[in-house]
Order: structure tokens, then C-alpha cells, then sequence
């Protein structure tokens, strides 16, 4: 298996501020990173893809000056919601790649709440 | 477009009973499959991975896949209340680091 670890679990903030999530591998390296959002009842929904040392590639819909990501090493990621709104409340979960299968494994989430 | 598709269910089985979750997928390319469980307002935690045609056991869970038929099955023996989640089926192609792509889930409801 693999221990990953996220922090906070929770945060609710003011509308307006930003919120910074970290992300951590704690028994492995990971290259890649990945960071989802689900709303509840819903899919997971990819947000955007990070490897460490590179710019994050976003998916569409995604705003990347919104959600700012940085993968600065192979254990640990941040996003970081800045002027975050009430649209933005919303379960936060990385998920970060397994060499060698490529398995994905994932953070226990954040959970946003934006007053 | 690469998907995975999965009935939504509710899947609803009796305590002790075989539980069978299935899922198809549409690109030939992929090359790995995955089962994760997650429970409700939890993050999905992965249970099983199969790589190859046939079956793959682990303690109650067995892994089923054929890619002649881009088909891939979960099989949960002796259902338990707590085996009562969503499902999520996911397939890659194991190129690069590409993401995997996801099925909606299935909840599956363990009724004692």
C-alpha cells in the first residue's frame, strides 16, 4: 500500500481568503500528482495534473490562477484556493502516482467550506 | 473519448451473500484496472488492481477480466454491512502519467 497524508481535513474560511491544502507521500515517491474535487453525490473530477519541478497542467473549466498548484518536490504538493467563494466549498482529495504499476492512491481529502 | 461505465445501482444484497459489481470500459488501449471502495465522505481507498486476463483473489475480493470483452468485474464474498460503499471502477493505459479514468460508481448496500 502507500500512506498519504492531507492537511487540514477540514477548514472553513470567509469568503475572500485563500486556503492552502498540503499534500504528503510519506513512504514513497511521487513524480506525479494529481488533485480532485467531488461535490457531494458526485464523481470525483479531475482538476489538474502536477510533476514535480514542472507547472501544473489544468483541466478545462479549471481556473489555474484560482487553484494554484506547486509541486515543488516528490513528497509533497500544495493547492492553494485563493479568494476562495462559497461555489468553491467542495471535498479536496490528491492523489499521487506509484511507480512502478502507476497506481493511484489517495489523500483523505479536505473538505472546504467557504462562508 | 476514453470511459468507463458502471451501473449505478443501488445494488442491494443480503449479509453473507456474493456481491458482483460490474464495469466496461472503451479504450483497448488500457492495460490496468482498479477497484477502489469509498465510503461516504471518505476519499476512495484502493482495494484491488489486476493487470492480466483471468481472475485475481485477495481474502473475500476477487478481480475479474476479460479484455476481449473490455470487461472487468468485482466479486465480494460473504457481504458484510461494512463492505456497504461506492464502488468506483478505473482503467489506464499506463502511459506516461496520464490519469486514470474513472466510472461513476456503484453503491452497493449490504443489508443484514
Amino acid at each position: 500500500g502507500a500512506v498519504v497524508s492531507q492537511h487540514p481535513s477540514w477548514v472553513i474560511c470567509k469568503s475572500g481568503t485563500s486556503v492552502k491544502i498540503e499534500c504528503r507521500s510519506l513512504d514513497f515517491q511521487a513524480t506525479t500528482m494529481f488533485w480532485y474535487r467531488q461535490f457531494p453525490k458526485q464523481s470525483l473530477m479531475l482538476m489538474a495534473t502536477s510533476n514535480e519541478g514542472s507547472k501544473a497542467t489544468y483541466e478545462q473549466g479549471v481556473e489555474k490562477d484560482k487553484f494554484l498548484i506547486n509541486h515543488a518536490s516528490l513528497t509533497l504538493s500544495t493547492l492553494t484556493v485563493t479568494s476562495a467563494h462559497p461555489e468553491d466549498s467542495s471535498f479536496y482529495i490528491c492523489s499521487p502516482l506509484k511507480a512502478p504499476n502507476n497506481e493511484q492512491f489517495f489523500g483523505p481529502g479536505t473538505r472546504l467550506t467557504v462562508l | 473519448q476514453k470511459e468507463v461505465e458502471q451501473n449505478s445501482g443501488p445494488l442491494s444484497v443480503p449479509e453473507g451473500a456474493i456481491a458482483s459489481l460490474n464495469c466496461t470500459y472503451s479504450d483497448r488501449g488500457s492495460q490496468s484496472f482498479f477497484w477502489y471502495r469509498q465510503y461516504s465522505g471518505k476519499s476512495p481507498e484502493l482495494i484491488m488492481s489486476i493487470y492480466s486476463n483471468g481472475d485475481k483473489e485477495d481474502g473475500r475480493f476477487t478481480a475479474q477480466l476479460n479484455k476481449a470483452s473490455q470487461y472487468v468485474s468485482l466479486l465480494i464474498r460473504d457481504s458484510q454491512p461494512s463492505d456497504s460503499a461506492t464502488y468506483l471502477c478505473a482503467a489506464a493505459r499506463n502511459s506516461g502519467n496520464t490519469p486514470l479514468v474513472f466510472g461513476k460508481g456503484t453503491r452497493l448496500s449490504v443489508i443484514a
